[in-house]
């Protein structure tokens, strides 16, 4: 079965640290772009990091730059999130996401056309 | 950043009736638009990409269409399961962002 299994999450202090981990089966993970996107409580979504296959690209949300760290084990088909400082605005619901492996070019930078897998969300409270 | 804003917030109709959700980018996105759906306590689950290309799985009444800055989704004879809430999603420029979603509730 295909399938994204976060955990990690909890409740911590503003200022605190927590890491996430999502465990990935069933597909070659090493091939995907990986997301972490999160939705605040009654909120919309919010992509937050997202790490290419051997880590060669990493992106960073602003809300999150300088505090937040994405990390890749291929061998262990795991994705991380390590949160430092973290906020009573960081909290929500941390899903893993998958890149879709179809999508187009602009120049030499390629990019998916949406996020097709989806783990079921670890919650992360801030308070 | 691209905002993406979504019409109307909530959609209340009935089993058999046609939801049309519209999502509104700030600039032009092409046609690198996605939608999900997602239910209470769930993950979100892609429905449409590049606009109008059902994922896979995906019903027949599910449809996506427009270009740009402009887009629809519309469901077809909404099954009780289509209650939910769905999100538009720009794969355009960087950051790639979300809209606030459209939840269509029984009415």
């Amino acid at each position: 079965e295909v399938k994204l299994v976060e955990s990690g999450g909890g409740l911590v202090q503003p200022g605190g640290s927590l890491r996430l981990s999502c465990a990935a089966s069933g597909f070659t993970f090493r091939t995907y772009n990986m997301n972490w996107v999160r939705q605040a409580p009654g909120k919309g979504l919010e992509w937050v990091s997202s790490i290419s296959p051997t880590s060669s690209r990493i992106f960073y949300s602003d809300s999150v730059k300088g505090r937040f760290t994405v990390s890749r084990d291929d061998a262990q088909e795991s994705l991380f999130l390590q949160m430092n400082s973290l906020r009573a605005e960081d909290t929500a619901v941390y899903y893993c996401a998958r890149d879709s492996d179809v999508g187009y070019c602009r120049g030499s930078d390629c990019y998916s056309l949406a996020l097709d897998l989806w783990g079921q969300g670890t919650m992360v409270s801030v308070s | 950043e691209i905002v993406l804003t979504q019409s109307p917030a909530t959609l209340s109709l009935s089993p058999g009736e046609t939801a049309t959700l519209s999502c509104r980018a700030s600039q032009s996105v092409g046609s690198y638009l996605a939608w999900y759906q997602q239910k209470p306590g769930q993950a979100p689950r892609l429905l449409i990409y590049d606009a109008s290309n059902r994922a896979s799985g995906i019903p027949a009444r599910f449809s996506g269409s427009g270009a740009g800055t402009d887009f629809t989704l519309t469901i077809s004879d909404l099954e009780p399961e289509d209650f939910a809430v769905y999100s538009c999603h720009q794969r355009s420029i960087w950051p790639f962002t979300f809209g606030p979603g459209t939840k269509v509730d029984a009415k």
